[in-house]
């Protein structure tokens, strides 16, 4: 089965500077999906950025890219111009067909 | 678009009770899944549906059951509440072709 591990529990950076949260998975399959999800306070799950495994290029979304290394199973979040807003947990997963996992969390606080 | 909605936000069950979280969606996908979150834990994919009439267990099935005879909707029953089912309940439906995942707002489920 797919493991996804984030050792990162928790992590703090200051407001309008940059901070990479990393996640490292383990899987045999060659095609498959990754993402990484935000939940604020409020609870809702809410998409940030996704990365087909068969792209080299890494994803970008405004503010948020990836460093997807795929031989290292390794799938690490960069948000740049950190704001408040950016306080909450982050959740990677990864996808292949109906099995979706997910890793254990790391918790953002963006400070001011 | 309502989205991804869930019914009740909240419910504390006594052991041995049975009840059913409520999931419907609006946006006529095809797959929808049911996740457990617990704390220090990412979500967990306890049921999902490929389609109306076709369910399948994930990674922690055990002590819910799952039907699907429409499209819209897709309830998650608990059939003898136990407090290891203490947990947060989400819902999601997943975009047919980006493969996007759409959360519902979450059900806080107390097992006294």
């Amino acid at each position: 089965a797919q493991t996804v591990t984030q050792s990162q529990p928790e992590m703090s950076v200051q407001e309008a500077e940059t901070v990479t949260l990393s996640c490292t998975y383990d899987t045999s399959e060659n095609n498959y999906y990754l993402f990484w999800y935000k939940q604020p306070p409020s609870r809702q799950m809410i998409l940030v950025i996704r990365q087909e495994a068969y792209k080299q290029q890494n994803a970008t979304e405004n503010r948020f890219s990836v460093n997807f290394q795929k031989a290292a199973k390794s799938f690490s979040l960069k948000i740049s111009d950190s704001q408040l807003g950016d306080t909450a947990m982050y959740f990677c997963a990864f996808m292949k067909h109906y099995d979706m996992r997910f890793g254990a969390g790391t918790r953002l606080t963006v400070k001011p | 678009n309502a989205g991804v909605t869930q019914t009740p936000k909240f419910q504390v069950l006594k052991t041995g009770q049975s009840m059913t979280l409520q999931c419907a969606q609006d946006m006529n996908h095809e797959y929808m899944s049911w996740y457990r979150q617990d704390p220090g834990m990412g979500l967990r994919l306890i049921h999902y549906s490929v389609g109306a009439g076709i369910t399948d267990q994930g990674e922690v099935p055990n002590g819910y059951n799952v039907s699907r005879s429409t499209t819209e909707d897709f309830p998650l029953r608990l059939l003898s509440a136990a407090p290891s089912q203490t947990s947060v309940y989400f819902c999601a439906s997943r975009h047919p072709t980006n493969d996007e995942q759409f959360f519902g707002p979450g059900t806080r489920l107390t097992v006294l």
